[in-house]
């Protein structure tokens, strides 16, 4: 079962930072925290993960709190192509759960 | 770009035949994965493999199953198909802890 907890909707204005809590407590030291998107039912694209360090690439932030038990994905300037459902993953096997499906409104 | 491919894109089947849903990918990746997702719904995982001869069973009890014979293919076979296997059935992969990459799905209807 999926180990993650994240908030079912967001709204976030366009141009702004869209901010995605997700909660993973019971993650292992040694699984990964990913971070995927799917638009209406194409394949979930990857966006980012990281072990323990904070990380960013050309599409998002991921701050991953000291303890490990909680994340955040950030989109720096959220466009209408970036309204999704996100999922985070907190484990080796891959679990999908319910994700934070995020509305960008103009 | 991924390589990752599933066979068919789409497929309208009578009740109780055999399929078998085909995914190949050509980067080597030890992990594959199978999951189901119904329209609107969660994606649930229903099958992974960590290398060759190796398979296990996801969160989601599923009437399917699995081989990974070769690192490259991780069919996914239903001996009998019913109306509530209609779905869409998505394959990924991926290489150690690096992130998994998804192919195009395959939509599943039974009729």
């Amino acid at each position: 079962d999926a180990k993650t907890t994240q908030p079912p909707s967001m709204d976030c204005a366009e141009g702004r930072a869209a901010n995605l809590p997700c909660n993973h407590s019971t993650i292992s030291g040694n699984e990964y925290v990913y971070w995927y998107r799917q638009i209406h039912s194409q394949g979930p694209q990857y966006i980012i993960h990281g072990l323990k360090n904070n990380e960013t690439n050309e599409m998002a932030s991921l701050i991953i709190t000291e303890d490990r038990k909680s994340s955040t994905l950030i989109l720096p300037h959220a466009t209408l192509r970036d309204t999704a459902v996100y999922y985070c993953i907190a484990d080796n096997q891959f679990y999908f759960g319910t994700g934070t499906s995020l509305t960008v409104i103009p | 770009e991924a390589d990752i491919y599933q066979t068919p894109r789409y497929l309208v089947i009578g009740t109780g035949k055999k399929i078998t849903l085909e995914c190949s990918q050509t980067m080597g990746h030890d992990k594959m994965y199978w999951y189901q997702q119904d329209p609107g719904m969660e994606l649930h995982l229903i099958h992974y493999s960590y290398g060759v001869n190796s398979t296990e069973k996801g969160d989601l009890s599923s009437e399917s199953t699995v081989s990974r014979i070769r690192t490259e293919h991780f069919p996914l076979t239903l001996e009998s198909a019913r109306p509530s296997h209609t779905s869409q059935y998505l394959c990924a992969s991926g290489l150690g802890n690096t992130e998994a990459f998804f192919g195009q799905g395959t939509r599943l209807t039974v009729v």
